[in-house]
């Protein structure tokens, strides 16, 4: 079966904590995607990644940070510096370049609680 | 001003009724307009896109985009249970980077 996967579910952290969010897709897309979704906010893009080895910052980038070694793999690292880390996230992945439309695929999300 | 609004809801329906989701922009730079269903805890689910401006027609669904207004609809004909859901819409200028509205809860109702 063609899809992403995120893991895990659920997942809790103590307060000054980093932690890493995975995100895996075998659809062959090129770019990855993470999106914060909070109560009444909609989604809002964290990072993005086009091509291997190069990311850029979405609209709430700050306390955060990704990597993106291989084409499959797109992981969030949620640092202490996130001052409202609690919510949930949801990676994404779509074709790109392409001239038309590219949809983005979208993971079961992981929900993060800080305690 | 946010650059997308959407009505957050929620919106409760019997079944059978025809619902009207609606968002508005600023952009006027958006070509791709889009609208996502999620489900509880569930990750965002294409629902359908549109090109520039006009309608499409899926089934009991229908998209309408007008740029002149800065207005986009997603109608739902013939409701059902299973349509009870989360509806997003989102709009970009190239596909790849998407605004997202709040998100508008509908609950159909047997």
């Amino acid at each position: 079966d063609g899809g992403i996967t995120q893991s895990p579910k659920y997942l809790f952290r103590k307060e000054g904590q980093n932690v890493t969010l995975s995100c895996e897709q075998n659809l062959n897309h090129d770019a990855m995607y993470w999106y914060r979704q909070d109560p009444g906010q909609g989604l809002r893009l964290i990072y993005y990644s086009q091509i291997v080895n190069d990311f850029q910052k979405g609209d709430i980038a700050e306390g955060y940070s990704v990597s993106r070694e291989k084409k499959e793999s797109f992981p969030l690292t949620v640092t202490s510096a996130q001052k409202n880390p609690t919510a949930f996230y949801l990676c994404a992945s779509s074709r790109f370049g392409t001239g038309g439309f590219n949809e983005q695929f979208f993971g079961p999300g992981t929900r993060l609680t800080v305690l | 001003q946010k650059e997308v609004e959407q009505d957050p809801g929620p919106l409760s329906v019997p079944e059978g009724a025809i619902v009207s989701l609606n968002c508005t922009y600023s952009n006027s730079a958006f070509q791709y307009f889009m609208w996502y269903r999620q489900y509880s805890r569930k990750g965002p689910e294409l629902l359908m896109y549109t090109y520039s401006s006009g309608n499409k027609e899926d089934g009991r669904f229908t998209a309408q985009v007008d740029k002149s207004s800065k207005y986009i609809s997603l109608f739902i004909r013939d409701s059902q249970p299973s349509d009870s859901a989360t509806y997003l819409c989102a709009m970009s200028e190239d596909t790849d980077k998407l605004i997202f509205g709040t998100g508008t809860r509908l609950q159909v109702f047997p």
